[in-house]
């Protein structure tokens, strides 16, 4: 199947620093990706949508100025963390939109998660 | 609304038993995917099978099979003479108007 990366897989950082976290699509070229967290023992939330070339679209509840998406390419996705704080530490989770090759065969990738701690 | 259910939080099994994973959606759309994945202690969800709403045929890969239901919303997993290597949190999910809907997650501890 198709390879999503992320990188990196762990970051551990200071209060107050930002924290990048990017998102590629190796094999495919992904329109939409999307931005989930996770915190221990639960599921996934989705965060917000990523658009190629437009502005994310962001669930209800997540800050847009903390969680800054930009989709800057169809393979590359990237979220910044800015000035993190110790609640911000979770298991960040990407995807990235396939529509396959024909009807029906619309499939999503999964990275491999980002592990944030934030001290 | 979308809605995807997981009512079994945990599950443990000895090693060799069938198991029967459940999950149960809701949507008002005609036209959606439903997911299985598996996401094991390292984090990485892994792909497991995806059916579009339109196909209710039951699929079987080596000892993995689903159960697709339209008429019950159900989208049911079952692992036949399962294996320590199954154990894992694994997600059903509904995908339609362009999201993901994640359930709960079940986990699956395999005993040997």
């Amino acid at each position: 199947g198709a390879v999503v990366s992320q990188h990196p897989s762990r970051v551990i950082c200071k209060s107050g620093t930002s924290v990048k976290i990017e998102c590629r699509s190796l094999d495919f070229q992904a329109t939409t990706m999307f931005w989930y967290r996770q915190f221990p023992k639960q599921s996934l939330m989705l965060m917000a949508t990523s658009n190629e070339g437009s502005k994310a679209t962001y669930e209800q509840g997540v800050e847009k100025d903390k969680f800054l998406i930009n989709h800057a390419s169809l393979t590359l996705s990237t979220l910044t963390v800015t000035s993190a704080h110790p609640e911000d530490s979770s298991f960040y989770i990407c995807s990235a939109r396939n529509r396959g090759e024909g009807v029906f065969q619309e499939t999503q990738y999964f990275g491999p998660g980002t592990r944030l701690l934030v001290l | 609304a979308q809605k995807v259910t997981q009512a079994q939080t945990e599950i443990s099994v000895v090693e060799k038993e069938d198991v029967t994973l459940d999950c149960v959606y809701e949507t008002r759309d005609t036209t959606y995917y439903l997911f299985w994945y598996k996401q094991p202690p390292s984090g990485e969800l892994v792909f497991l099978i995806r059916r579009n709403s339109f196909d209710e045929q039951n699929e079987i890969s080596g000892r993995y099979s689903w159960n697709f239901q339209k008429s019950t919303s159900s989208f049911n997993f079952t692992i036949t003479a399962s294996q320590v290597v199954d154990s894992a949190v694994y997600f059903c999910a509904l995908f339609n108007f362009n999201k993901f809907y994640f359930g709960s997650g079940t986990k699956l501890n395999v005993k040997p």
